[in-house]
């Protein structure tokens, strides 16, 4: 079966950094997103990886390993507003989108 | 650009009713889908549509039916609600399913199946 495992909450402090990890096992890679939900608003695309390494934008960052099929998203100098769920999501073979559960990551003063 | 509407926001069913949900984008996209997502879950994929007068079902397409008549336009219809279908629907497009073509989301619609 195709399986993608995240973290179901993390805690951090504003200004601090953040990793959020994704694990995943699909049939197939096509690529991996990372998108940002806030609670009870709709998912919003951040980054897309699709070969190895880290793609930076901004504060944002996120890396991807398929041999160990592994990638994660790191949050620099958090602010109150990064308080979201972030849901990581890989392109199957048939190009289709499998989700993970999402991460909820509480950000404290 | 008002992007991906969806209609209603929020509903409440009684078991065995019927309803439509309409999406809605003014991107010129050609694919479509309708999700749900429950909680402790990930976003589970309904039906999708490539273009215009083509559908295919996703991952959860039981008591679901779905038509794309308009390309701007996909409807996802729920025959004979039943409470497990008690969700928050998300209606998504993107220009490609290929490459960093990433999907858009509309604000979604709660439904409550009593």
């Amino acid at each position: 079966g195709q399986n993608i495992d995240q973290p179901t909450e993390m805690t951090a402090t504003e200004g601090a950094i953040v990793q959020i990890n994704c694990t995943y096992q699909t049939s197939g890679f096509n690529g991996l997103f990372w998108y940002q939900q806030h609670a009870g608003e709709a998912p919003t695309f951040l980054s897309y990886n699709v070969l190895d390494g880290l793609e930076e934008k901004g504060r944002f960052s996120s890396f991807l390993s398929r041999s160990k099929g592994y990638s994660y998203l790191l949050l620099k100098e958090l602010q109150m507003k990064d308080s979201a769920s972030y849901l990581c999501a890989v392109r199957d073979s048939n190009y289709q989108l499998i989700w993970g559960a999402g991460t909820k990551l509480i950000i404290k003063p | 650009n008002a992007g991906v509407t969806q209609t209603p926001k929020f509903r409440v069913l009684k078991t065995g009713q019927s309803m439509t949900l309409l999406c809605a984008q003014d991107m010129n996209h050609e694919y479509m889908y309708w999700y749900r997502q429950d909680p402790g879950m990930g976003l589970r994929l309904i039906y999708y549509s490539a273009s215009e007068g083509t559908t295919d079902k996703g991952e959860v397409p039981n008591g679901y039916n779905v038509s794309r008549l308009k390309k701007q336009n996909f409807l996802l219809g729920l025959e004979s609600a039943a409470p497990s279908q008690t969700s928050v629907y998300f209606c998504a497009s993107s220009y490609s399913t290929s490459g960093g073509y990433e999907q858009y989301f509309g604000p979604g619609t709660r439904l409550t199946v009593t």
